[in-house]
């Protein structure tokens, strides 16, 4: 069974404190590791999708890494715009479709 | 980009009434759409998979009878609620995919009285 756990929960920083969010996954055949952004009562935004360890990508104050058993966001001198709960989902090479299992989320707090 | 659109956005209901809420991919073709589920606080659950021409395949636990799936078009998909109670209460939302990305709709908040 795909499990997907995310840390930390909730992490607050001061603007312009760069940090990391973590996403440990256990899945037997990864299709691809997706980042999503979520605000308060809207559906997630699709960040990043990442397929192969080693394999990093950029967007703007972000920067997304994989390995065999984890996943990072990097943000980098983040701005209370950032704020936001951020979503790791992974998706099974054998599955139909493109079914996703997330995790937890962590939800990232910038303060001025 | 693609977009995907959910009708309505926010609905209120008795207990014991039925809710039906629309998912749309509107610049691209959806033979499959997800539906997930998202408690406060708490992550999506996916509920169901929706196949265009054919049945939705049903996450354990997740009551087939209570939560109809339609899947009459490669563009809509609709989720009923049936015999809503307030434990119903909860975003809905869903997902469709143009190659191996998937993007979600905006959600559906439904609250049962």
């Amino acid at each position: 069974e795909d499990q997907v756990t995310q840390s930390p929960e909730a992490l607050r920083l001061q603007e312009g404190e760069s940090s990391s969010l973590n996403c440990s996954y256990t899945v037997s055949g990864l299709r691809g590791l997706f980042w999503y952004r979520q605000d308060p009562g809207k559906g997630p935004e699709f960040l990043f999708t990442l397929y192969s360890a080693g394999e990093e990508k950029e967007k703007e104050r972000l920067k997304a890494t994989l390995t065999k058993k984890e996943s990072f966001l990097h943000i980098t001198a983040p701005k209370p715009e950032d704020s936001a709960t951020y979503l790791c989902a992974v998706q099974e090479r054998e599955t139909s479709g493109s079914r996703l299992t997330f995790g937890e989320g962590t939800q990232l707090t910038v303060n001025p | 980009g693609a977009v995907v659109s959910q009708h309505p956005s926010w609905v209120i209901c008795k207990s014991g009434t039925s809710v039906k809420i629309e998912c749309r991919s509107l610049d691209f073709q959806a033979t499959t759409m997800f539906w997930y589920r998202q408690f406060p606080k708490q992550s999506l659950m996916l509920m169901a998979t929706s196949n265009e021409g054919s049945k939705a395949t049903y996450e354990q636990g997740v009551e087939k009878d209570k939560f109809l799936i339609n899947h009459a078009s490669l563009t809509l998909s609709t989720l009923t609620v049936t015999s809503a109670h307030p434990e119903d209460s909860s975003f809905y939302i869903c997902t469709s995919g143009r190659g191996e990305t998937q993007y979600f709709g905006p959600g559906t908040r439904l609250l049962v009285l």
